[in-house]
């Protein structure tokens, strides 16, 4: 069956700019994590989202941050004003529940000039 | 404060041997443990994984041993062949956290 997708993949923004990146999870799956990953570093927990619900935003590294789950299925993470320091690798993931194994989408890379 | 460590940036092995990678954690709390693999471009792919109550488990050719006194998990390759060479990520996740933790990774590279 599909896997995690994600679009676009690769997203060049000019300083500044909103830029609104997409999830599509595996079919079923309750569970969506966000991940940031920056060069040469480990992924790093931004937000999770049970159905629609957002359960935990801890990670989200400023309020320019905002992620969203409106039917319980797509989601989407906006970065609001983005600066040089986004610039990373966005992975989403999802999972049947939030302690089940959590599957990848092959990520969002985004480049703020 | 990095809670899950991977001391190794990269290990080159030779085809055929064991490959053996390693991580250390600091988060008593820790109760899960995953590894996952990547190749560039790509998203990390689910390979093993261990609960804290086990000290190791084994799915073909690869096996995860936890030393729970150490803190301390392995993710042991054998034989090695050169798809393996991926970069391996160690995660860890405990109850009371939604996400994973992971480490920084480790670019293993399968010499022919």
């Amino acid at each position: 069956g599909a896997g995690v997708s994600q679009s676009p993949r690769y997203k060049v923004a000019k300083r500044g700019q909103d830029v609104a990146l997409r999830c599509d999870p595996i079919s079923g799956h309750v569970s969506l994590f966000w991940y940031q990953q920056a060069l040469g570093q480990g992924p790093e927990f931004l937000t999770y989202f049970q159905n629609e619900a957002q359960l935990d935003k801890s990670g989200l590294p400023s309020d320019r941050f905002f992620a969203e789950r409106p039917e319980g299925s797509v989601s989407t993470l906006k970065i609001q004003r983005t600066q040089q320091e986004d610039s990373a690798v966005y992975l989403c993931a999802s999972s049947l529940g939030r302690e089940e194994t959590q599957y990848f989408g092959p990520g969002t890379r985004l480049l703020v000039l | 404060d990095q809670q899950v460590k991977q001391n190794s940036p990269s290990l080159s092995v030779q085809e055929g041997r064991i490959s053996i990678l390693n991580c250390d954690y600091t988060n008593s709390m820790f109760d899960y443990f995953l590894w996952y693999k990547k190749y560039p471009a790509e998203g990390p792919t689910f390979l093993i994984s261990i609960s804290s109550i086990k000290d190791k488990n084994e799915d073909g050719r690869f096996t995860v041993f936890l030393n729970k006194s150490a803190k301390h998990l392995s993710l042991h390759i054998v034989p090695s062949q050169p798809g393996d060479s991926a970069v391996y990520f160690c995660a860890a996740s405990s109850g009371g956290a939604d996400g994973l933790t992971f480490g920084k990774g480790t670019h293993l590279i399968i010499q022919p």
